[in-house]
């Protein structure tokens, strides 16, 4: 079946400009999580959604960054006034919820900002 | 907070060769141990996770790790390595299981012909 799907797999942006990346998770998953990577980093956590409701935005590092899921299935990232320091691998996960639920990884967008 | 160190950031290995990859973590209670592999390209992969019982636990691949509570540990291991094992290697801890993971750095695993 179809895995956790991100688009766009690749984005280069100018500073100062927003971008969405979206996330499609496996169907009939209940939970979604966003995590970073800076390179040579691993996955940092940002934020997770249980059907349409977030969960947990602790890891959001600050407030130019939003995610929703409205309808409790694709969710969009978005990163406002986007700073060279925002580059990075950005990925999704999905999973069936709960805790012992095993999270399905996409493979990421690619964001450089210039 | 948690945290988890991973001390070797390259480690090449021959193929046939035995693998160990070290993973220290930091945290208050018994955690939720995992870890994940990362090849070009693609997403991480679940390998092997321990959330209680035998310390001792067997993932895919051929890949096993042993938790030891005394040494605050979780090191990966593999009787032989084959070429197609080399990626990257990531551990993690959740605390509260699969739920807000935080990962180590990473272990990059060459392996040599």
């Amino acid at each position: 079946g179809a895995g956790v799907s991100q688009s766009p797999r690749y984005k280069v942006t100018k500073r100062g400009q927003d971008v969405a990346l979206r996330c499609d998770p496996i169907s009939g998953h209940v939970s979604l999580y966003w995590y970073r990577q800076a390179l040579g980093q691993g996955p940092e956590f940002l934020t997770y959604f249980n059907y349409e409701a977030q969960q947990d935005k602790s890891g959001l590092p600050n407030d130019r960054f939003s995610a929703e899921r409205p309808e409790g299935s694709i969710s969009t990232l978005t990163i406002q006034r986007t700073e060279q320091r925002d580059s990075a691998m950005y990925r999704c996960a999905s999973s069936l919820g709960g805790a012992r639920a095993p999270l399905h990884f996409g493979n990421g967008t690619r964001l450089t900002v210039t | 907070a948690q945290s988890v160190t991973q001390p070797d950031i390259h480690i090449t290995v021959s193929e046939g060769a035995s693998l160990e990859l070290r993973c220290n973590y930091s945290y208050g209670a018994t955690p939720y141990l995992f870890w994940y592999v990362q090849s070009p390209g693609q997403g991480l992969q679940l390998l092997l996770k321990y959330f209680s019982g035998d310390t001792l636990v067997q993932g895919i691949k051929g890949f096993e790790a042993e938790f030891t509570r005394s040494q605050s540990s979780f090191n990966l291991r593999k009787p032989s390595v084959h070429w197609s094992d080399a990626a990257e290697y990531f551990c993690a801890v959740g605390p509260g299981g699969f739920q807000k993971l935080v990962f180590g750095t990473g272990t990059r695993l060459l392996v040599s012909p």
